[in-house]
């Protein structure tokens, strides 16, 4: 059973700080990893989706690397700035099925 | 930008009763999915739905849960008898192809009280 693993658990910087966010997952026979944030009470934004094929995905401020032979990601944010404080949600699809295993998620702060 | 539509945002029902969750997914899309997300805890795979029947489904989705598409646009999930464990928030998704590119709604909150 895949097993997703974030750390840390919660993050709190100075805006304009950039923000490295982990995760890793325990079996590296995956489909794709996807980024998501999560604001409170409402739903999963999708940020970021990188195949198994791939090493990285960058979206403007964003960047996701991928190590799949060692089971690990990390997001970075650069320049961070209040309105980045939100939940952020990593979770791999295997590679025999569609469903996705999410971590617990990094709560990231940025103190304005 | 398509979204997934989820009703209603919050419900409260009483332990034993049925609740039935909406989800208006994205018109192009071919696959469905519900997650659930008790409070405090990680977001969890219940189904998935594909080609008017269920594709995939995890050990929570028992004898107490089922899924339908009833008229080719709703997408809905089935609690038959609520326990106090069904609360949280349940997530519907739908992707046009199978695992990639999911678009998740906004959730419906469920209390069982």
């Amino acid at each position: 059973k895949q097993e997703v693993t974030q750390i840390p658990a919660a993050l709190s910087v100075p805006e304009g700080e950039n923000l490295v966010l982990n995760c890793s997952f325990t079996d590296s026979a995956i489909y794709n990893l996807q980024w998501f944030r999560q604001d409170p009470g409402k739903g999963l934004t999708s940020l970021l989706l990188i195949q198994s094929s791939q090493r990285e995905q960058t979206s403007g401020r964003l960047n996701a690397s991928l190590d799949k032979s060692s089971g690990r990601s990390t997001l970075y944010i650069a320049a961070s700035q209040p309105g980045d404080s939100a939940t952020y949600l990593c979770a791999v699809r295997g590679s025999n099925d569609y469903k996705l295993s999410f971590g617990a998620g990094t709560t990231v702060t940025v103190r304005a | 930008e398509p979204e997934v539509t989820q009703t209603p945002s919050h419900q409260v029902t009483q332990m034993g009763q049925e609740v039935i969750l909406r989800c208006v997914p994205i018109s192009n899309h071919l696959y469905f999915y519900w997650y659930r997300q008790i409070l405090g805890q990680k977001v969890e795979f219940l189904v998935s739905f594909y080609n008017n029947e269920i594709s995939e489904k995890s050990e929570i989705f028992d004898d107490q849960f089922s899924v339908e598409r009833p008229d080719g646009s709703n997408f809905t999930l089935k609690i038959r008898s609520t326990k106090l464990e069904d609360s949280a928030m349940y997530f519907c998704a739908s992707s046009r192809e199978g695992g990639y590119g999911y678009t998740f709604g906004s959730g419906t909150r469920l209390t069982v009280v």
